[in-house]
């Protein structure tokens, strides 16, 4: 079974640039997918299929997938990034679906 | 547009039932699996079930399975949980979320509000 293993915390400033890692072996053969998710607000998706990005996303978010790491990069980091981020995988083996532990981006 | 409006929460005491249900509309409710993702106070996004498009199948989670149902009608644009034997662990946000399928995997392109269940004597 599936555990992603993401960082607790990304603290970055402003300008920046943030990069956030889901770790699972051989994560690379999966199709990676991200949300953020403001307090009190549902998850939003950001990124799908490793790099895909949803209308109205914009490409300072971007996704990246190979070996044993996923990362979602955030470039030019703005205050309203500030938010918990997820990674999900379906796992097909068992029908179900994973989601990381979350990471919260904290704008310094 | 999309829109994913779940409803039925509320304050339960340990051992008792509680269904959620999702009602949905701008888009043809019969053509997507959906699912339900809850998220206890302070915690992380943890996966429930889901159901394909047609209600054929059926998926849960082991810490739910055998105590929670997922059901929908088409005809309905209604998606529904039935939560019984709730513990205080079941404390949580559950959202509804429409699910995509892409290149072997699925994702979620659209997610409810989301409603609060507390489970708690």
């Amino acid at each position: 079974s599936y555990v992603l293993t993401q960082p607790p915390s990304v603290s970055v400033a402003p300008g920046e640039t943030a990069r956030i890692a889901c770790g699972e072996n051989n994560i690379g053969s999966k199709s990676v997918h991200w949300y953020q998710q403001k307090p009190g607000q549902a998850p939003v998706s950001v990124i799908y299929h490793d790099t895909d990005r949803p209308s109205g996303i914009p490409e300072r978010l971007s996704g990246s997938n190979s070996g044993n790491t996923a990362t979602l990069t955030i470039s030019r980091v703005e205050a309203g990034d500030e938010a918990d981020y997820y990674c999900q995988v379906w796992d097909s083996n068992n029908n179900r679906v994973i989601f990381g532990g979350g990471t919260k981006l904290t704008v310094l | 547009q999309v829109q994913l409006v779940e409803s039925g929460g509320g304050v339960v005491q340990p051992g008792r039932s509680l269904r959620l249900s999702c009602e949905a509309s701008g888009f043809p409710f019969s053509h997507y699996g959906m699912h339900w993702v809850r998220q206890a106070p302070g915690k992380g996004l943890e996966w429930v079930a889901d159901i394909w498009y047609d209600g054929s199948n059926r998926y849960y989670s082991d810490s739910v399975k055998g105590r929670f149902t997922i059901s929908r009608d088409n005809s309905k644009n209604t998606l529904w949980l039935q939560m019984n034997s709730l513990r205080a662990e079941d404390t949580a946000v559950y959202y509804c979320a429409r699910d995509i399928y892409v290149s072997g995997s699925y994702y979620f392109d659209n997610w409810g509000q989301g409603t609060l269940v507390t489970v708690s004597s």
